[in-house]
């Protein structure tokens, strides 16, 4: 049972355009999401994250949204640029786990930005 | 080190043999994950070890899968008969006292193939 849901595997955005990412998780104990990007033959790494006492928070060109009612997050990258082309999974926790960041991640998408 | 260092970063198996794969979490960073991401699929969490607790092994999907961390650093996972649907790429991570809003550091990972 796939608790985190990307339904995008891939995206193209042109450059400069904003690019979109959703994310949908079913388990109301998430209260801790994370976005992770993920570059060919590398790790993931951290990108932006988001605590369920908020619903949108900022860094960058990067900005998560959380809607907790429809149990859906989205990740909007604005402008969009070549390096940021990559695989991008969205991931959740939840104090259920208190003391164990047990992430569970969703499937990924991969985002191609064209220059 | 500077760090998630994880050897090999290829391992090409006959099935039916043992394989182990070793993760050298950054300095002092208390707590140790070990994820696979097979074709197609997302992180699957596999075990996580925090300081000198119990590993959390609910991951592991069969009991040919076995992980130590010596020593509270290096971390050695070992599959036993391995199976064609073992190939996967194998990712360590390391987070600095396992709380549920600290970010993950990856490795680069392991690319197992089984033939």
């Amino acid at each position: 049972d796939q608790q985190v849901k990307q339904n995008s595997p891939s995206l193209s955005v042109q450059e400069g355009r904003i690019s979109i990412l959703n994310c949908d998780y079913t388990n109301s104990m998430f209260d801790y999401f994370l976005w992770y990007k993920k570059y060919p033959a590398e790790g993931p790494t951290f990108l932006i994250s988001i605590s369920s006492i908020k619903d949108k928070n900022e860094d960058g060109r990067f900005t998560v949204f959380l809607n907790k009612s429809a149990k859906h997050l989205s990740l909007h990258i604005v402008p969009s640029q070549p390096g940021d082309s990559a695989v991008y999974f969205c991931a959740a926790s939840g104090e259920s786990n208190f003391g164990n960041e047990k992430l569970t991640f969703g499937t990924g998408t991969r985002l191609t930005i064209i220059p | 080190g500077a760090g998630v260092s994880q050897s090999p970063s290829n391992k090409v198996t006959e099935k039916g043999k043992d394989v182990e794969l070793r993760c050298d979490p950054i300095s002092g960073h208390t707590a140790l994950y070990w994820y696979r991401q097979s074709l197609g699929q997302g992180l699957e969490f596999l075990i996580y070890f925090q300081g000198n607790s119990a590993p959390d092994k609910s991951g592991l999907p069969s009991d040919r899968f076995s992980a130590e961390r010596t020593g509270g650093s290096v971390s050695t996972l070992t599959i036993q008969r391995t199976q064609q649907e073992d190939s996967a790429v194998y990712l360590c991570a390391s987070s600095q006292g396992g709380l549920s809003n600290e970010k993950l550091f990856f490795g680069s990972g392991t690319q197992l193939s089984v033939l």
